[in-house]
């Protein structure tokens, strides 16, 4: 299958502080992306649609100010979380795909804000 | 608004048995079915896709789908420990969209 990277894989940081993570289709051309969230014990829930070149589409209820979205080249998607607190500590999972349809996860990135 | 209903488990089959995993869609111009598998603490991994009606076989693992009853299921023969996870069902919203709509997932325990 198609390979989609994350890094960090985790991170730490302070409340008020903001985190990029970085999401990456190694082996194919990504003009979608997905971004996800899944607190302990719950499901999947989408964030976001990055689109490459254009603005990303969020989820009602997801604050495009505080979850910035970057589609920049057609193999790397970024989330910048800003003014980080507590409630953001999360599984923040990427995923894209080569086809119409499937899409592969990346390995995702936890984030611990303290 | 479009959902795919899961039983949340746990279910829980011995070694070598054979595991059925159920999912149901309520949007009927999906087209493409996805399986994934979660293990605890990673991300899912896609482990089967289905787009026609019937069945498909991938190894252990047979995806079945019957459009008309909006049902789509997962069966692993002759289960293993390791296959102990989280099973997400997962359906395309259609009309050109690469977004899918997951299940809330079933987990899985295989019993040694």
């Amino acid at each position: 299958g198609a390979v989609v990277s994350q890094h960090p894989s985790w991170v730490i940081c302070k409340s008020g502080t903001s985190v990029k993570i970085e999401c990456r289709s190694l082996d194919f051309q990504a003009t979608t992306m997905f971004w996800y969230r899944q607190f302990p014990k719950q499901s999947l829930m989408l964030m976001a649609t990055s689109n490459e070149g254009s603005k990303a589409t969020y989820e009602q209820g997801v604050e495009k100010d505080k979850f910035l979205i970057n589609h920049a080249s057609l193999t790397l998607s970024t989330l910048t979380v800003t003014s980080a607190h507590p409630e953001d500590s999360s599984f923040y999972i990427c995923s894209a795909g080569p086809g119409a349809y499937e899409q592969y996860f990346g390995p995702g990135t936890r984030l611990t804000v303290t | 608004q479009k959902e795919v209903e899961q039983n949340s488990g746990p279910l829980s089959v011995p070694e070598g048995a054979i595991a059925s995993l159920n999912c149901t869609y309520s949007d009927r111009g999906s087209q493409s079915f996805f399986w994934y598998r979660q293990y605890s603490g990673k991300s899912p991994e896609l482990i089967m896709f289905i787009y026609s009606n019937g069945d498909k076989e991938d190894g252990r693992f047979t995806a079945q789908l019957n459009k008309a009853s909006q049902y789509v299921s997962l069966l692993i023969r002759d289960s293993q420990p390791s296959d102990s996870a989280t099973y997400l069902c997962a359906v395309d919203s259609g009309a050109g969209s690469y977004q899918l709509t997951f299940g809330k997932g079933t987990k899985l325990s295989v019993i040694p």
